[in-house]
């Protein structure tokens, strides 16, 4: 079955630091890529996305790459503020609808 | 409406219970998901509906759990007999259409003691 890889956390950076969290997968066919992100006390929004190999999904300063021959999605921001710190989960879709995701990654940010 | 609501926030139930959450998606949402998220984990898939049709129900860990959208619309997730190991967020998201993007409602947080 699919299944998605991604480092544990929880990872604590200064503010201005590079982030970058891994993110790999397993699935049958080809699954879009997904980062959602949790902020304290709300519900799940959806990060950014891919849909096919090569595909490089952005939003907020956030990017990540659909790497196929490395079954990889890793989710890179130059430069972290406090208010990134969240959870960050990686997730694909398959055909059938159905979204697998990891188990999350805690960010926190210093100042 | 403005996005995915779920009823109740949180839910205490005593060990043997019924309880009942639901959901309201998106107005004209087609797709809609339920997943349950334990502390600490990620969500893990529960059911998928399709306008009022429920697609697949995989994820369903027992027959204590069960899921209806009686009208395309609304959907109530039903757990009977609570157990301890049922104590989680419960997700519900809704998309447009198929290949669309979900949106995730704030969940239940549902507590069994």
């Amino acid at each position: 079955g699919n299944s998605v890889t991604q480092m544990e956390g929880p990872v604590t950076l200064s503010e201005e630091a590079f982030l970058t969290i891994n993110c790999t997968y397993t699935a049958t066919g080809y699954p879009s890529l997904f980062w959602y992100v949790q902020y304290p006390g709300e519900g799940l929004q959806l990060l950014l996305k891919a849909t096919k190999a090569d595909d490089k999904g952005s939003n907020k300063g956030f990017e990540a790459t659909y790497r196929k021959e490395t079954t990889s999605f890793h989710l890179e921001k130059g430069s972290v503020q406090v208010s990134d710190s969240a959870v960050y989960f990686c997730a694909l879709s398959d055909p059938a609808q159905k979204v697998t995701f990891g188990i999350g990654t805690k960010l926190q940010v210093i100042p | 409406g403005a996005g995915v609501s779920q009823s109740p926030r949180y839910k205490v139930a005593k060990r043997g219970q019924d309880v009942a959450l639901r959901c309201d998606p998106i107005s004209g949402h087609v797709s809609l998901f339920w997943y349950q998220q334990a502390l600490g984990q990620g969500p893990e898939f529960l059911t998928y509906f399709q306008n009022e049709a429920q697609l697949d129900k995989s994820g369903l860990p027992s027959d204590r759990f069960f899921a209806e959208r009686p009208e395309g619309s609304v959907s109530t997730l039903k757990i009977q007999r609570t157990q301890q190991e049922d104590s989680a967020v419960y997700l519900c998201a809704s998309s447009r259409r198929a290949n669309t993007e979900a949106f995730f409602g704030q969940g239940t947080r549902l507590t069994v003691v």
